[in-house]
C-alpha cells in the first residue's frame, strides 16, 4: 500500500524555522517527483514545491522562494521541507503529494498525506 | 494562471445529478496539444483525491459518476447521481505550468 507521512509540524514564532517530513513507503520512491502542497486553516488549496525523482531540479511558489528549501533523501525514501523565516502566512496544513506519472505526466498527485500542521504565531 | 469555479456551493439531493464549472485565466492546451486541468475531491477532515486529469481521464477506482468534460478555458466536473460519500470540496487545478494553481473550490453538500 502506497503510504506518505508526514511529520515535523508545530507552533514556531515568526522569524523561525521548521523542518517538516514525509516517510513514503510501498512503491519506489527515487522513481517519482514529490510536492509539497498546503492549505490553510478553512482555506483552498496552494502548491508550494516539487521536486524532479533524482533530486536535479527544484521549483517553488513565490510566496515561498527563497525561504523553503526542497529536498529528497531517496535512499531513505524521505521528502524535506525546511522552512526559513516563516511568517504568519505560512500557517497551514502542510501535505505531501507523490506525482500521477503513471497516468502520464502533468496529472497532478495520486496520493497524498494526511498532512502535519504548522502554525506561525507569536 | 487563475482558476475560477462557480458556484461556491451546490447543495444537491441524493441521486440527483451536480455540475461544478472551472473556468481559466488563459488556456489550458499546453505546446504539446493536451489541456492539462485536473479534478480534485477533498471530504471534510481529509487530505485531497485526484478524480480526473487531462480534462476527462477517471484516476483507477473513481466511480464513472464522475466525469469530466471542457476545453480550452472552460472546464465541467459532472456526478451524475450524487451519493453521500461525495460531499465535500471539489477543486480543478492547472498542470500546464508552474506555478501550478488550484480554484477557490466548490462545496458539496446534501439538502
Amino acid at each position: 500500500e502506497v503510504k506518505l507521512l508526514e511529520s515535523g509540524g508545530g507552533l514556531v514564532q515568526p522569524g523561525g524555522s521548521l523542518r517538516l517530513s514525509c516517510a513514503a513507503s510501498g512503491f519506489t520512491f527515487s522513481t517519482y517527483a514529490m510536492s509539497w502542497v498546503r492549505q490553510a486553516p478553512g482555506k483552498g488549496l496552494e502548491w508550494v514545491s516539487v521536486i524532479t525523482n533524482s533530486g536535479d531540479w527544484t521549483h517553488y511558489a513565490d510566496s515561498v522562494k527563497g525561504r523553503f528549501t526542497i529536498s529528497r533523501d531517496n535512499s531513505k525514501n524521505m521528502l524535506s521541507l525546511q522552512m526559513n523565516s516563516l511568517k504568519a502566512e505560512d500557517t497551514a496544513v502542510y501535505y505531501c503529494a507523490k506525482d500521477a506519472s503513471d497516468y502520464g505526466h502533468n496529472c497532478g498527485w495520486d496520493c497524498w498525506g494526511q498532512g502535519t500542521l504548522v502554525t506561525v504565531s507569536s | 494562471i487563475v482558476l475560477t469555479q462557480t458556484p461556491l456551493s451546490s447543495p444537491v439531493t441524493l441521486g440527483q445529478p451536480a455540475s461544478i464549472s472551472c473556468r481559466s485565466s488563459q488556456s489550458l492546451v499546453h505546446s504539446d496539444g493536451v489541456t492539462y486541468l485536473s479534478w480534485l475531491h477533498q471530504r471534510p477532515g481529509q487530505p485531497p483525491r485526484l478524480l480526473i486529469y487531462k480534462i476527462s481521464n477517471r484516476i483507477s477506482g473513481v466511480p464513472d459518476r464522475f466525469s469530466g468534460s471542457g476545453a480550452g478555458t472552460d472546464f465541467t466536473l459532472r456526478i451524475s447521481r450524487v451519493e453521500a460519500e461525495d460531499v465535500g470540496v471539489y477543486y480543478c487545478m492547472q498542470v500546464m505550468q508552474y506555478p501550478l494553481t488550484f480554484g477557490g473550490g466548490t462545496k458539496v453538500e446534501i439538502k
